[in-house]
C-alpha cells in the first residue's frame, strides 16, 4: 500500500509568516500533485510536479519534488488569510488513480 | 464551461438502507473517479470509470459499486449502509488525454448514516 504522510497535521500562523508543509512516502511516484480544499468544496489542483528535483513557483507558493520522487514540500511565503484551507498532496499510482496524503490544515489569522 | 456537479449535496440515511449518488462530469470529459473523504481516513480512491467501464478500483467492500452511462454521467451506490459510511463523497472528472491528466473535483455529497 502506498502511503503519503503529511506534516504538520495542523498549522495556525499569523498573516505574513512563512511556512512549509511536507509530504513523504516510502514509495516512488511518477508525478505528485498538491491540492487545496476549502470547506464545502472539492479539492482544487495547485500544481503537478513530474521530474525529481523539480521546483515550481506559483506566486507566493513554491513546490519541490524530491530527487528520488518519494517526497515533496510546499512553501508559502508571507501567508495571507486567503491561504487558509486543507492542503493535500497526491501521487498517481495508476491510470487516473490518485493516492492522497493525510492532509495539512492551515489557518492564517489576520 | 460548467464544472463537475454532484447531487444531492446532502443526504441522511439510516443503517441498512442503500443510497445512490450522482455525478455529472465536465462536458467532454470521459473519465469519472469517485473518492471517499472522512476525518479519520482522509481522501480514499473508490473507483474510476471510462467509457462505461470500470478501469480502476480501490480497496472498498463490494457494497460500494458504481456505473457510468453513455453520456459519461456516473452514479455510485452503497448498499446496506453502515455508520462508518458517513463521509463526503467526491467525484472528479478528467479529459483523459493521459494517465496523469488533471482531475476536476465536484463539491461532493455529504452522506450521514444514523
Amino acid at each position: 500500500t502506498q502511503l503519503l504522510e503529511q506534516s504538520p497535521q495542523f498549522l495556525s500562523i499569523q498573516e505574513g509568516e512563512n511556512l512549509t508543509v511536507y509530504c513523504n512516502s516510502s514509495s516512488v511516484f511518477s508525478s505528485l500533485q498538491w491540492y487545496r480544499q476549502e470547506p464545502g468544496e472539492g479539492p482544487v489542483l495547485l500544481v503537478t510536479v513530474v521530474t525529481g528535483g523539480e521546483v515550481k513557483k506559483l506566486k507566493r507558493l513554491t513546490f519541490q519534488f524530491g530527487d528520488a520522487r518519494k517526497d515533496s514540500s510546499l512553501h508559502i511565503t508571507a501567508a495571507q488569510p486567503g491561504d487558509t484551507g486543507l492542503y493535500l498532496c497526491a501521487g498517481f499510482t495508476g491510470f487516473q488513480k490518485l493516492v492522497f496524503g493525510t492532509g495539512t490544515r492551515l489557518l492564517v489569522s489576520p | 464551461k460548467a464544472g463537475v456537479t454532484q447531487t444531492p449535496r446532502y443526504l441522511i440515511k439510516t443503517r441498512g438502507q442503500q443510497v445512490t449518488l450522482s455525478c455529472s462530469p465536465i462536458s467532454g470529459h470521459r473519465s469519472v473517479s469517485w473518492y471517499q473523504q472522512t476525518p479519520g481516513q482522509g481522501l480514499q480512491f473508490l473507483f474510476e470509470y471510462f467509457s462505461e467501464t470500470q478501469r480502476n478500483k480501490g480497496n472498498f467492500p463490494g457494497r460500494f459499486s458504481g456505473r457510468q452511462f453513455s453520456n459519461s454521467r456516473s452514479e455510485m451506490n452503497v448498499s446496506t449502509l453502515e455508520l462508518g459510511d458517513s463521509a463526503l463523497y467526491l467525484c472528479a472528472s478528467s479529459s483523459d488525454r493521459g494517465p496523469t491528466d488533471t482531475q476536476y473535483f465536484g463539491p461532493g455529497t455529504r452522506l450521514t448514516v444514523l
